[in-house]
């Protein structure tokens, strides 16, 4: 399917566990994001990528790791997931840094 | 500092007309986006402005005054289906989003 997918859809984890959330595009856009949504926030970058081996940090990097080995796909890990990390995370691509950006459907995470 | 304000939420009548505001202070600017998000679902791109003026598309319009750091969305013949939230987005490099605008409509 064309555009961009995320997966895990929900996902329940404990403290401390490390969580890999996939997403995947086949746009070959260049740039990826990933965000986190929290009630009252907007939208927090936490990474993002501006090709295949590039990627920086956003505003929320702190205990979050990111890789980008292929263009299509830009996987977040938690590396011991804490409380304060349950939120919604959407993947975003891009063709350009200030382009318009498509989101994916989103991963709902709750930390217990 | 970056700054991005919108009213938390708006409440309008289905068939009215609503506007929806958005005033920034960023350190710089390359153009702003409007994006509305439905409740569970992903944010979805509405428009986009770089130059001063309004900008039409069918039922919806967005204004853009680069003088004055403020833009608004502009929602007519409200339905239904327009309950959802709208977030505000500047181009500073990256995209710096507002906490977004809860819009309710009644029948």
């Amino acid at each position: 399917d064309a555009g961009i997918t995320q997966s895990p859809r929900y996902k329940i984890t404990e403290t401390g566990r490390q969580v890999t959330l996939m997403c995947h595009q086949t746009w070959s856009h260049s740039y990826m994001f990933w965000y986190r949504q929290d009630l009252g926030h907007g939208l927090r970058l936490i990474y993002y990528s501006a090709a295949a081996d590039i990627t920086d940090k956003g505003e929320v990097p702190d205990g979050y790791v990111v890789s980008r080995s292929k263009t299509e796909n830009f996987p977040l890990t938690l590396e011991s997931a804490t409380r304060s990390q349950t939120s919604v995370y959407f993947c975003a691509s891009s063709e350009s840094t200030g382009g318009i950006q498509y989101f994916g459907a989103g991963t709902r995470l709750s930390v217990l | 500092g970056q700054n991005i304000d919108q009213p938390t939420e708006m409440t309008a009548t289905e068939g009215a007309i609503v506007q929806i505001n958005c005033t920034y202070q960023t350190s710089g600017f390359n153009g702003l986006f409007w994006y509305q998000q439905h409740a569970g679902e992903a944010p979805t791109f509405l428009s986009y402005n770089v130059l001063d003026g309004l900008e039409e598309k069918g039922r919806f319009s967005s204004f853009l005054s680069r003088s004055k750091g403020y833009s608004y969305l502009l929602l007519k013949e409200l339905q239904m289906k327009d309950s959802a939230s709208y977030l505000c987005a500047v181009v500073n490099y990256q995209l710096i989003w507002g906490a977004g605008t809860k819009l309710i409509i009644k029948p």
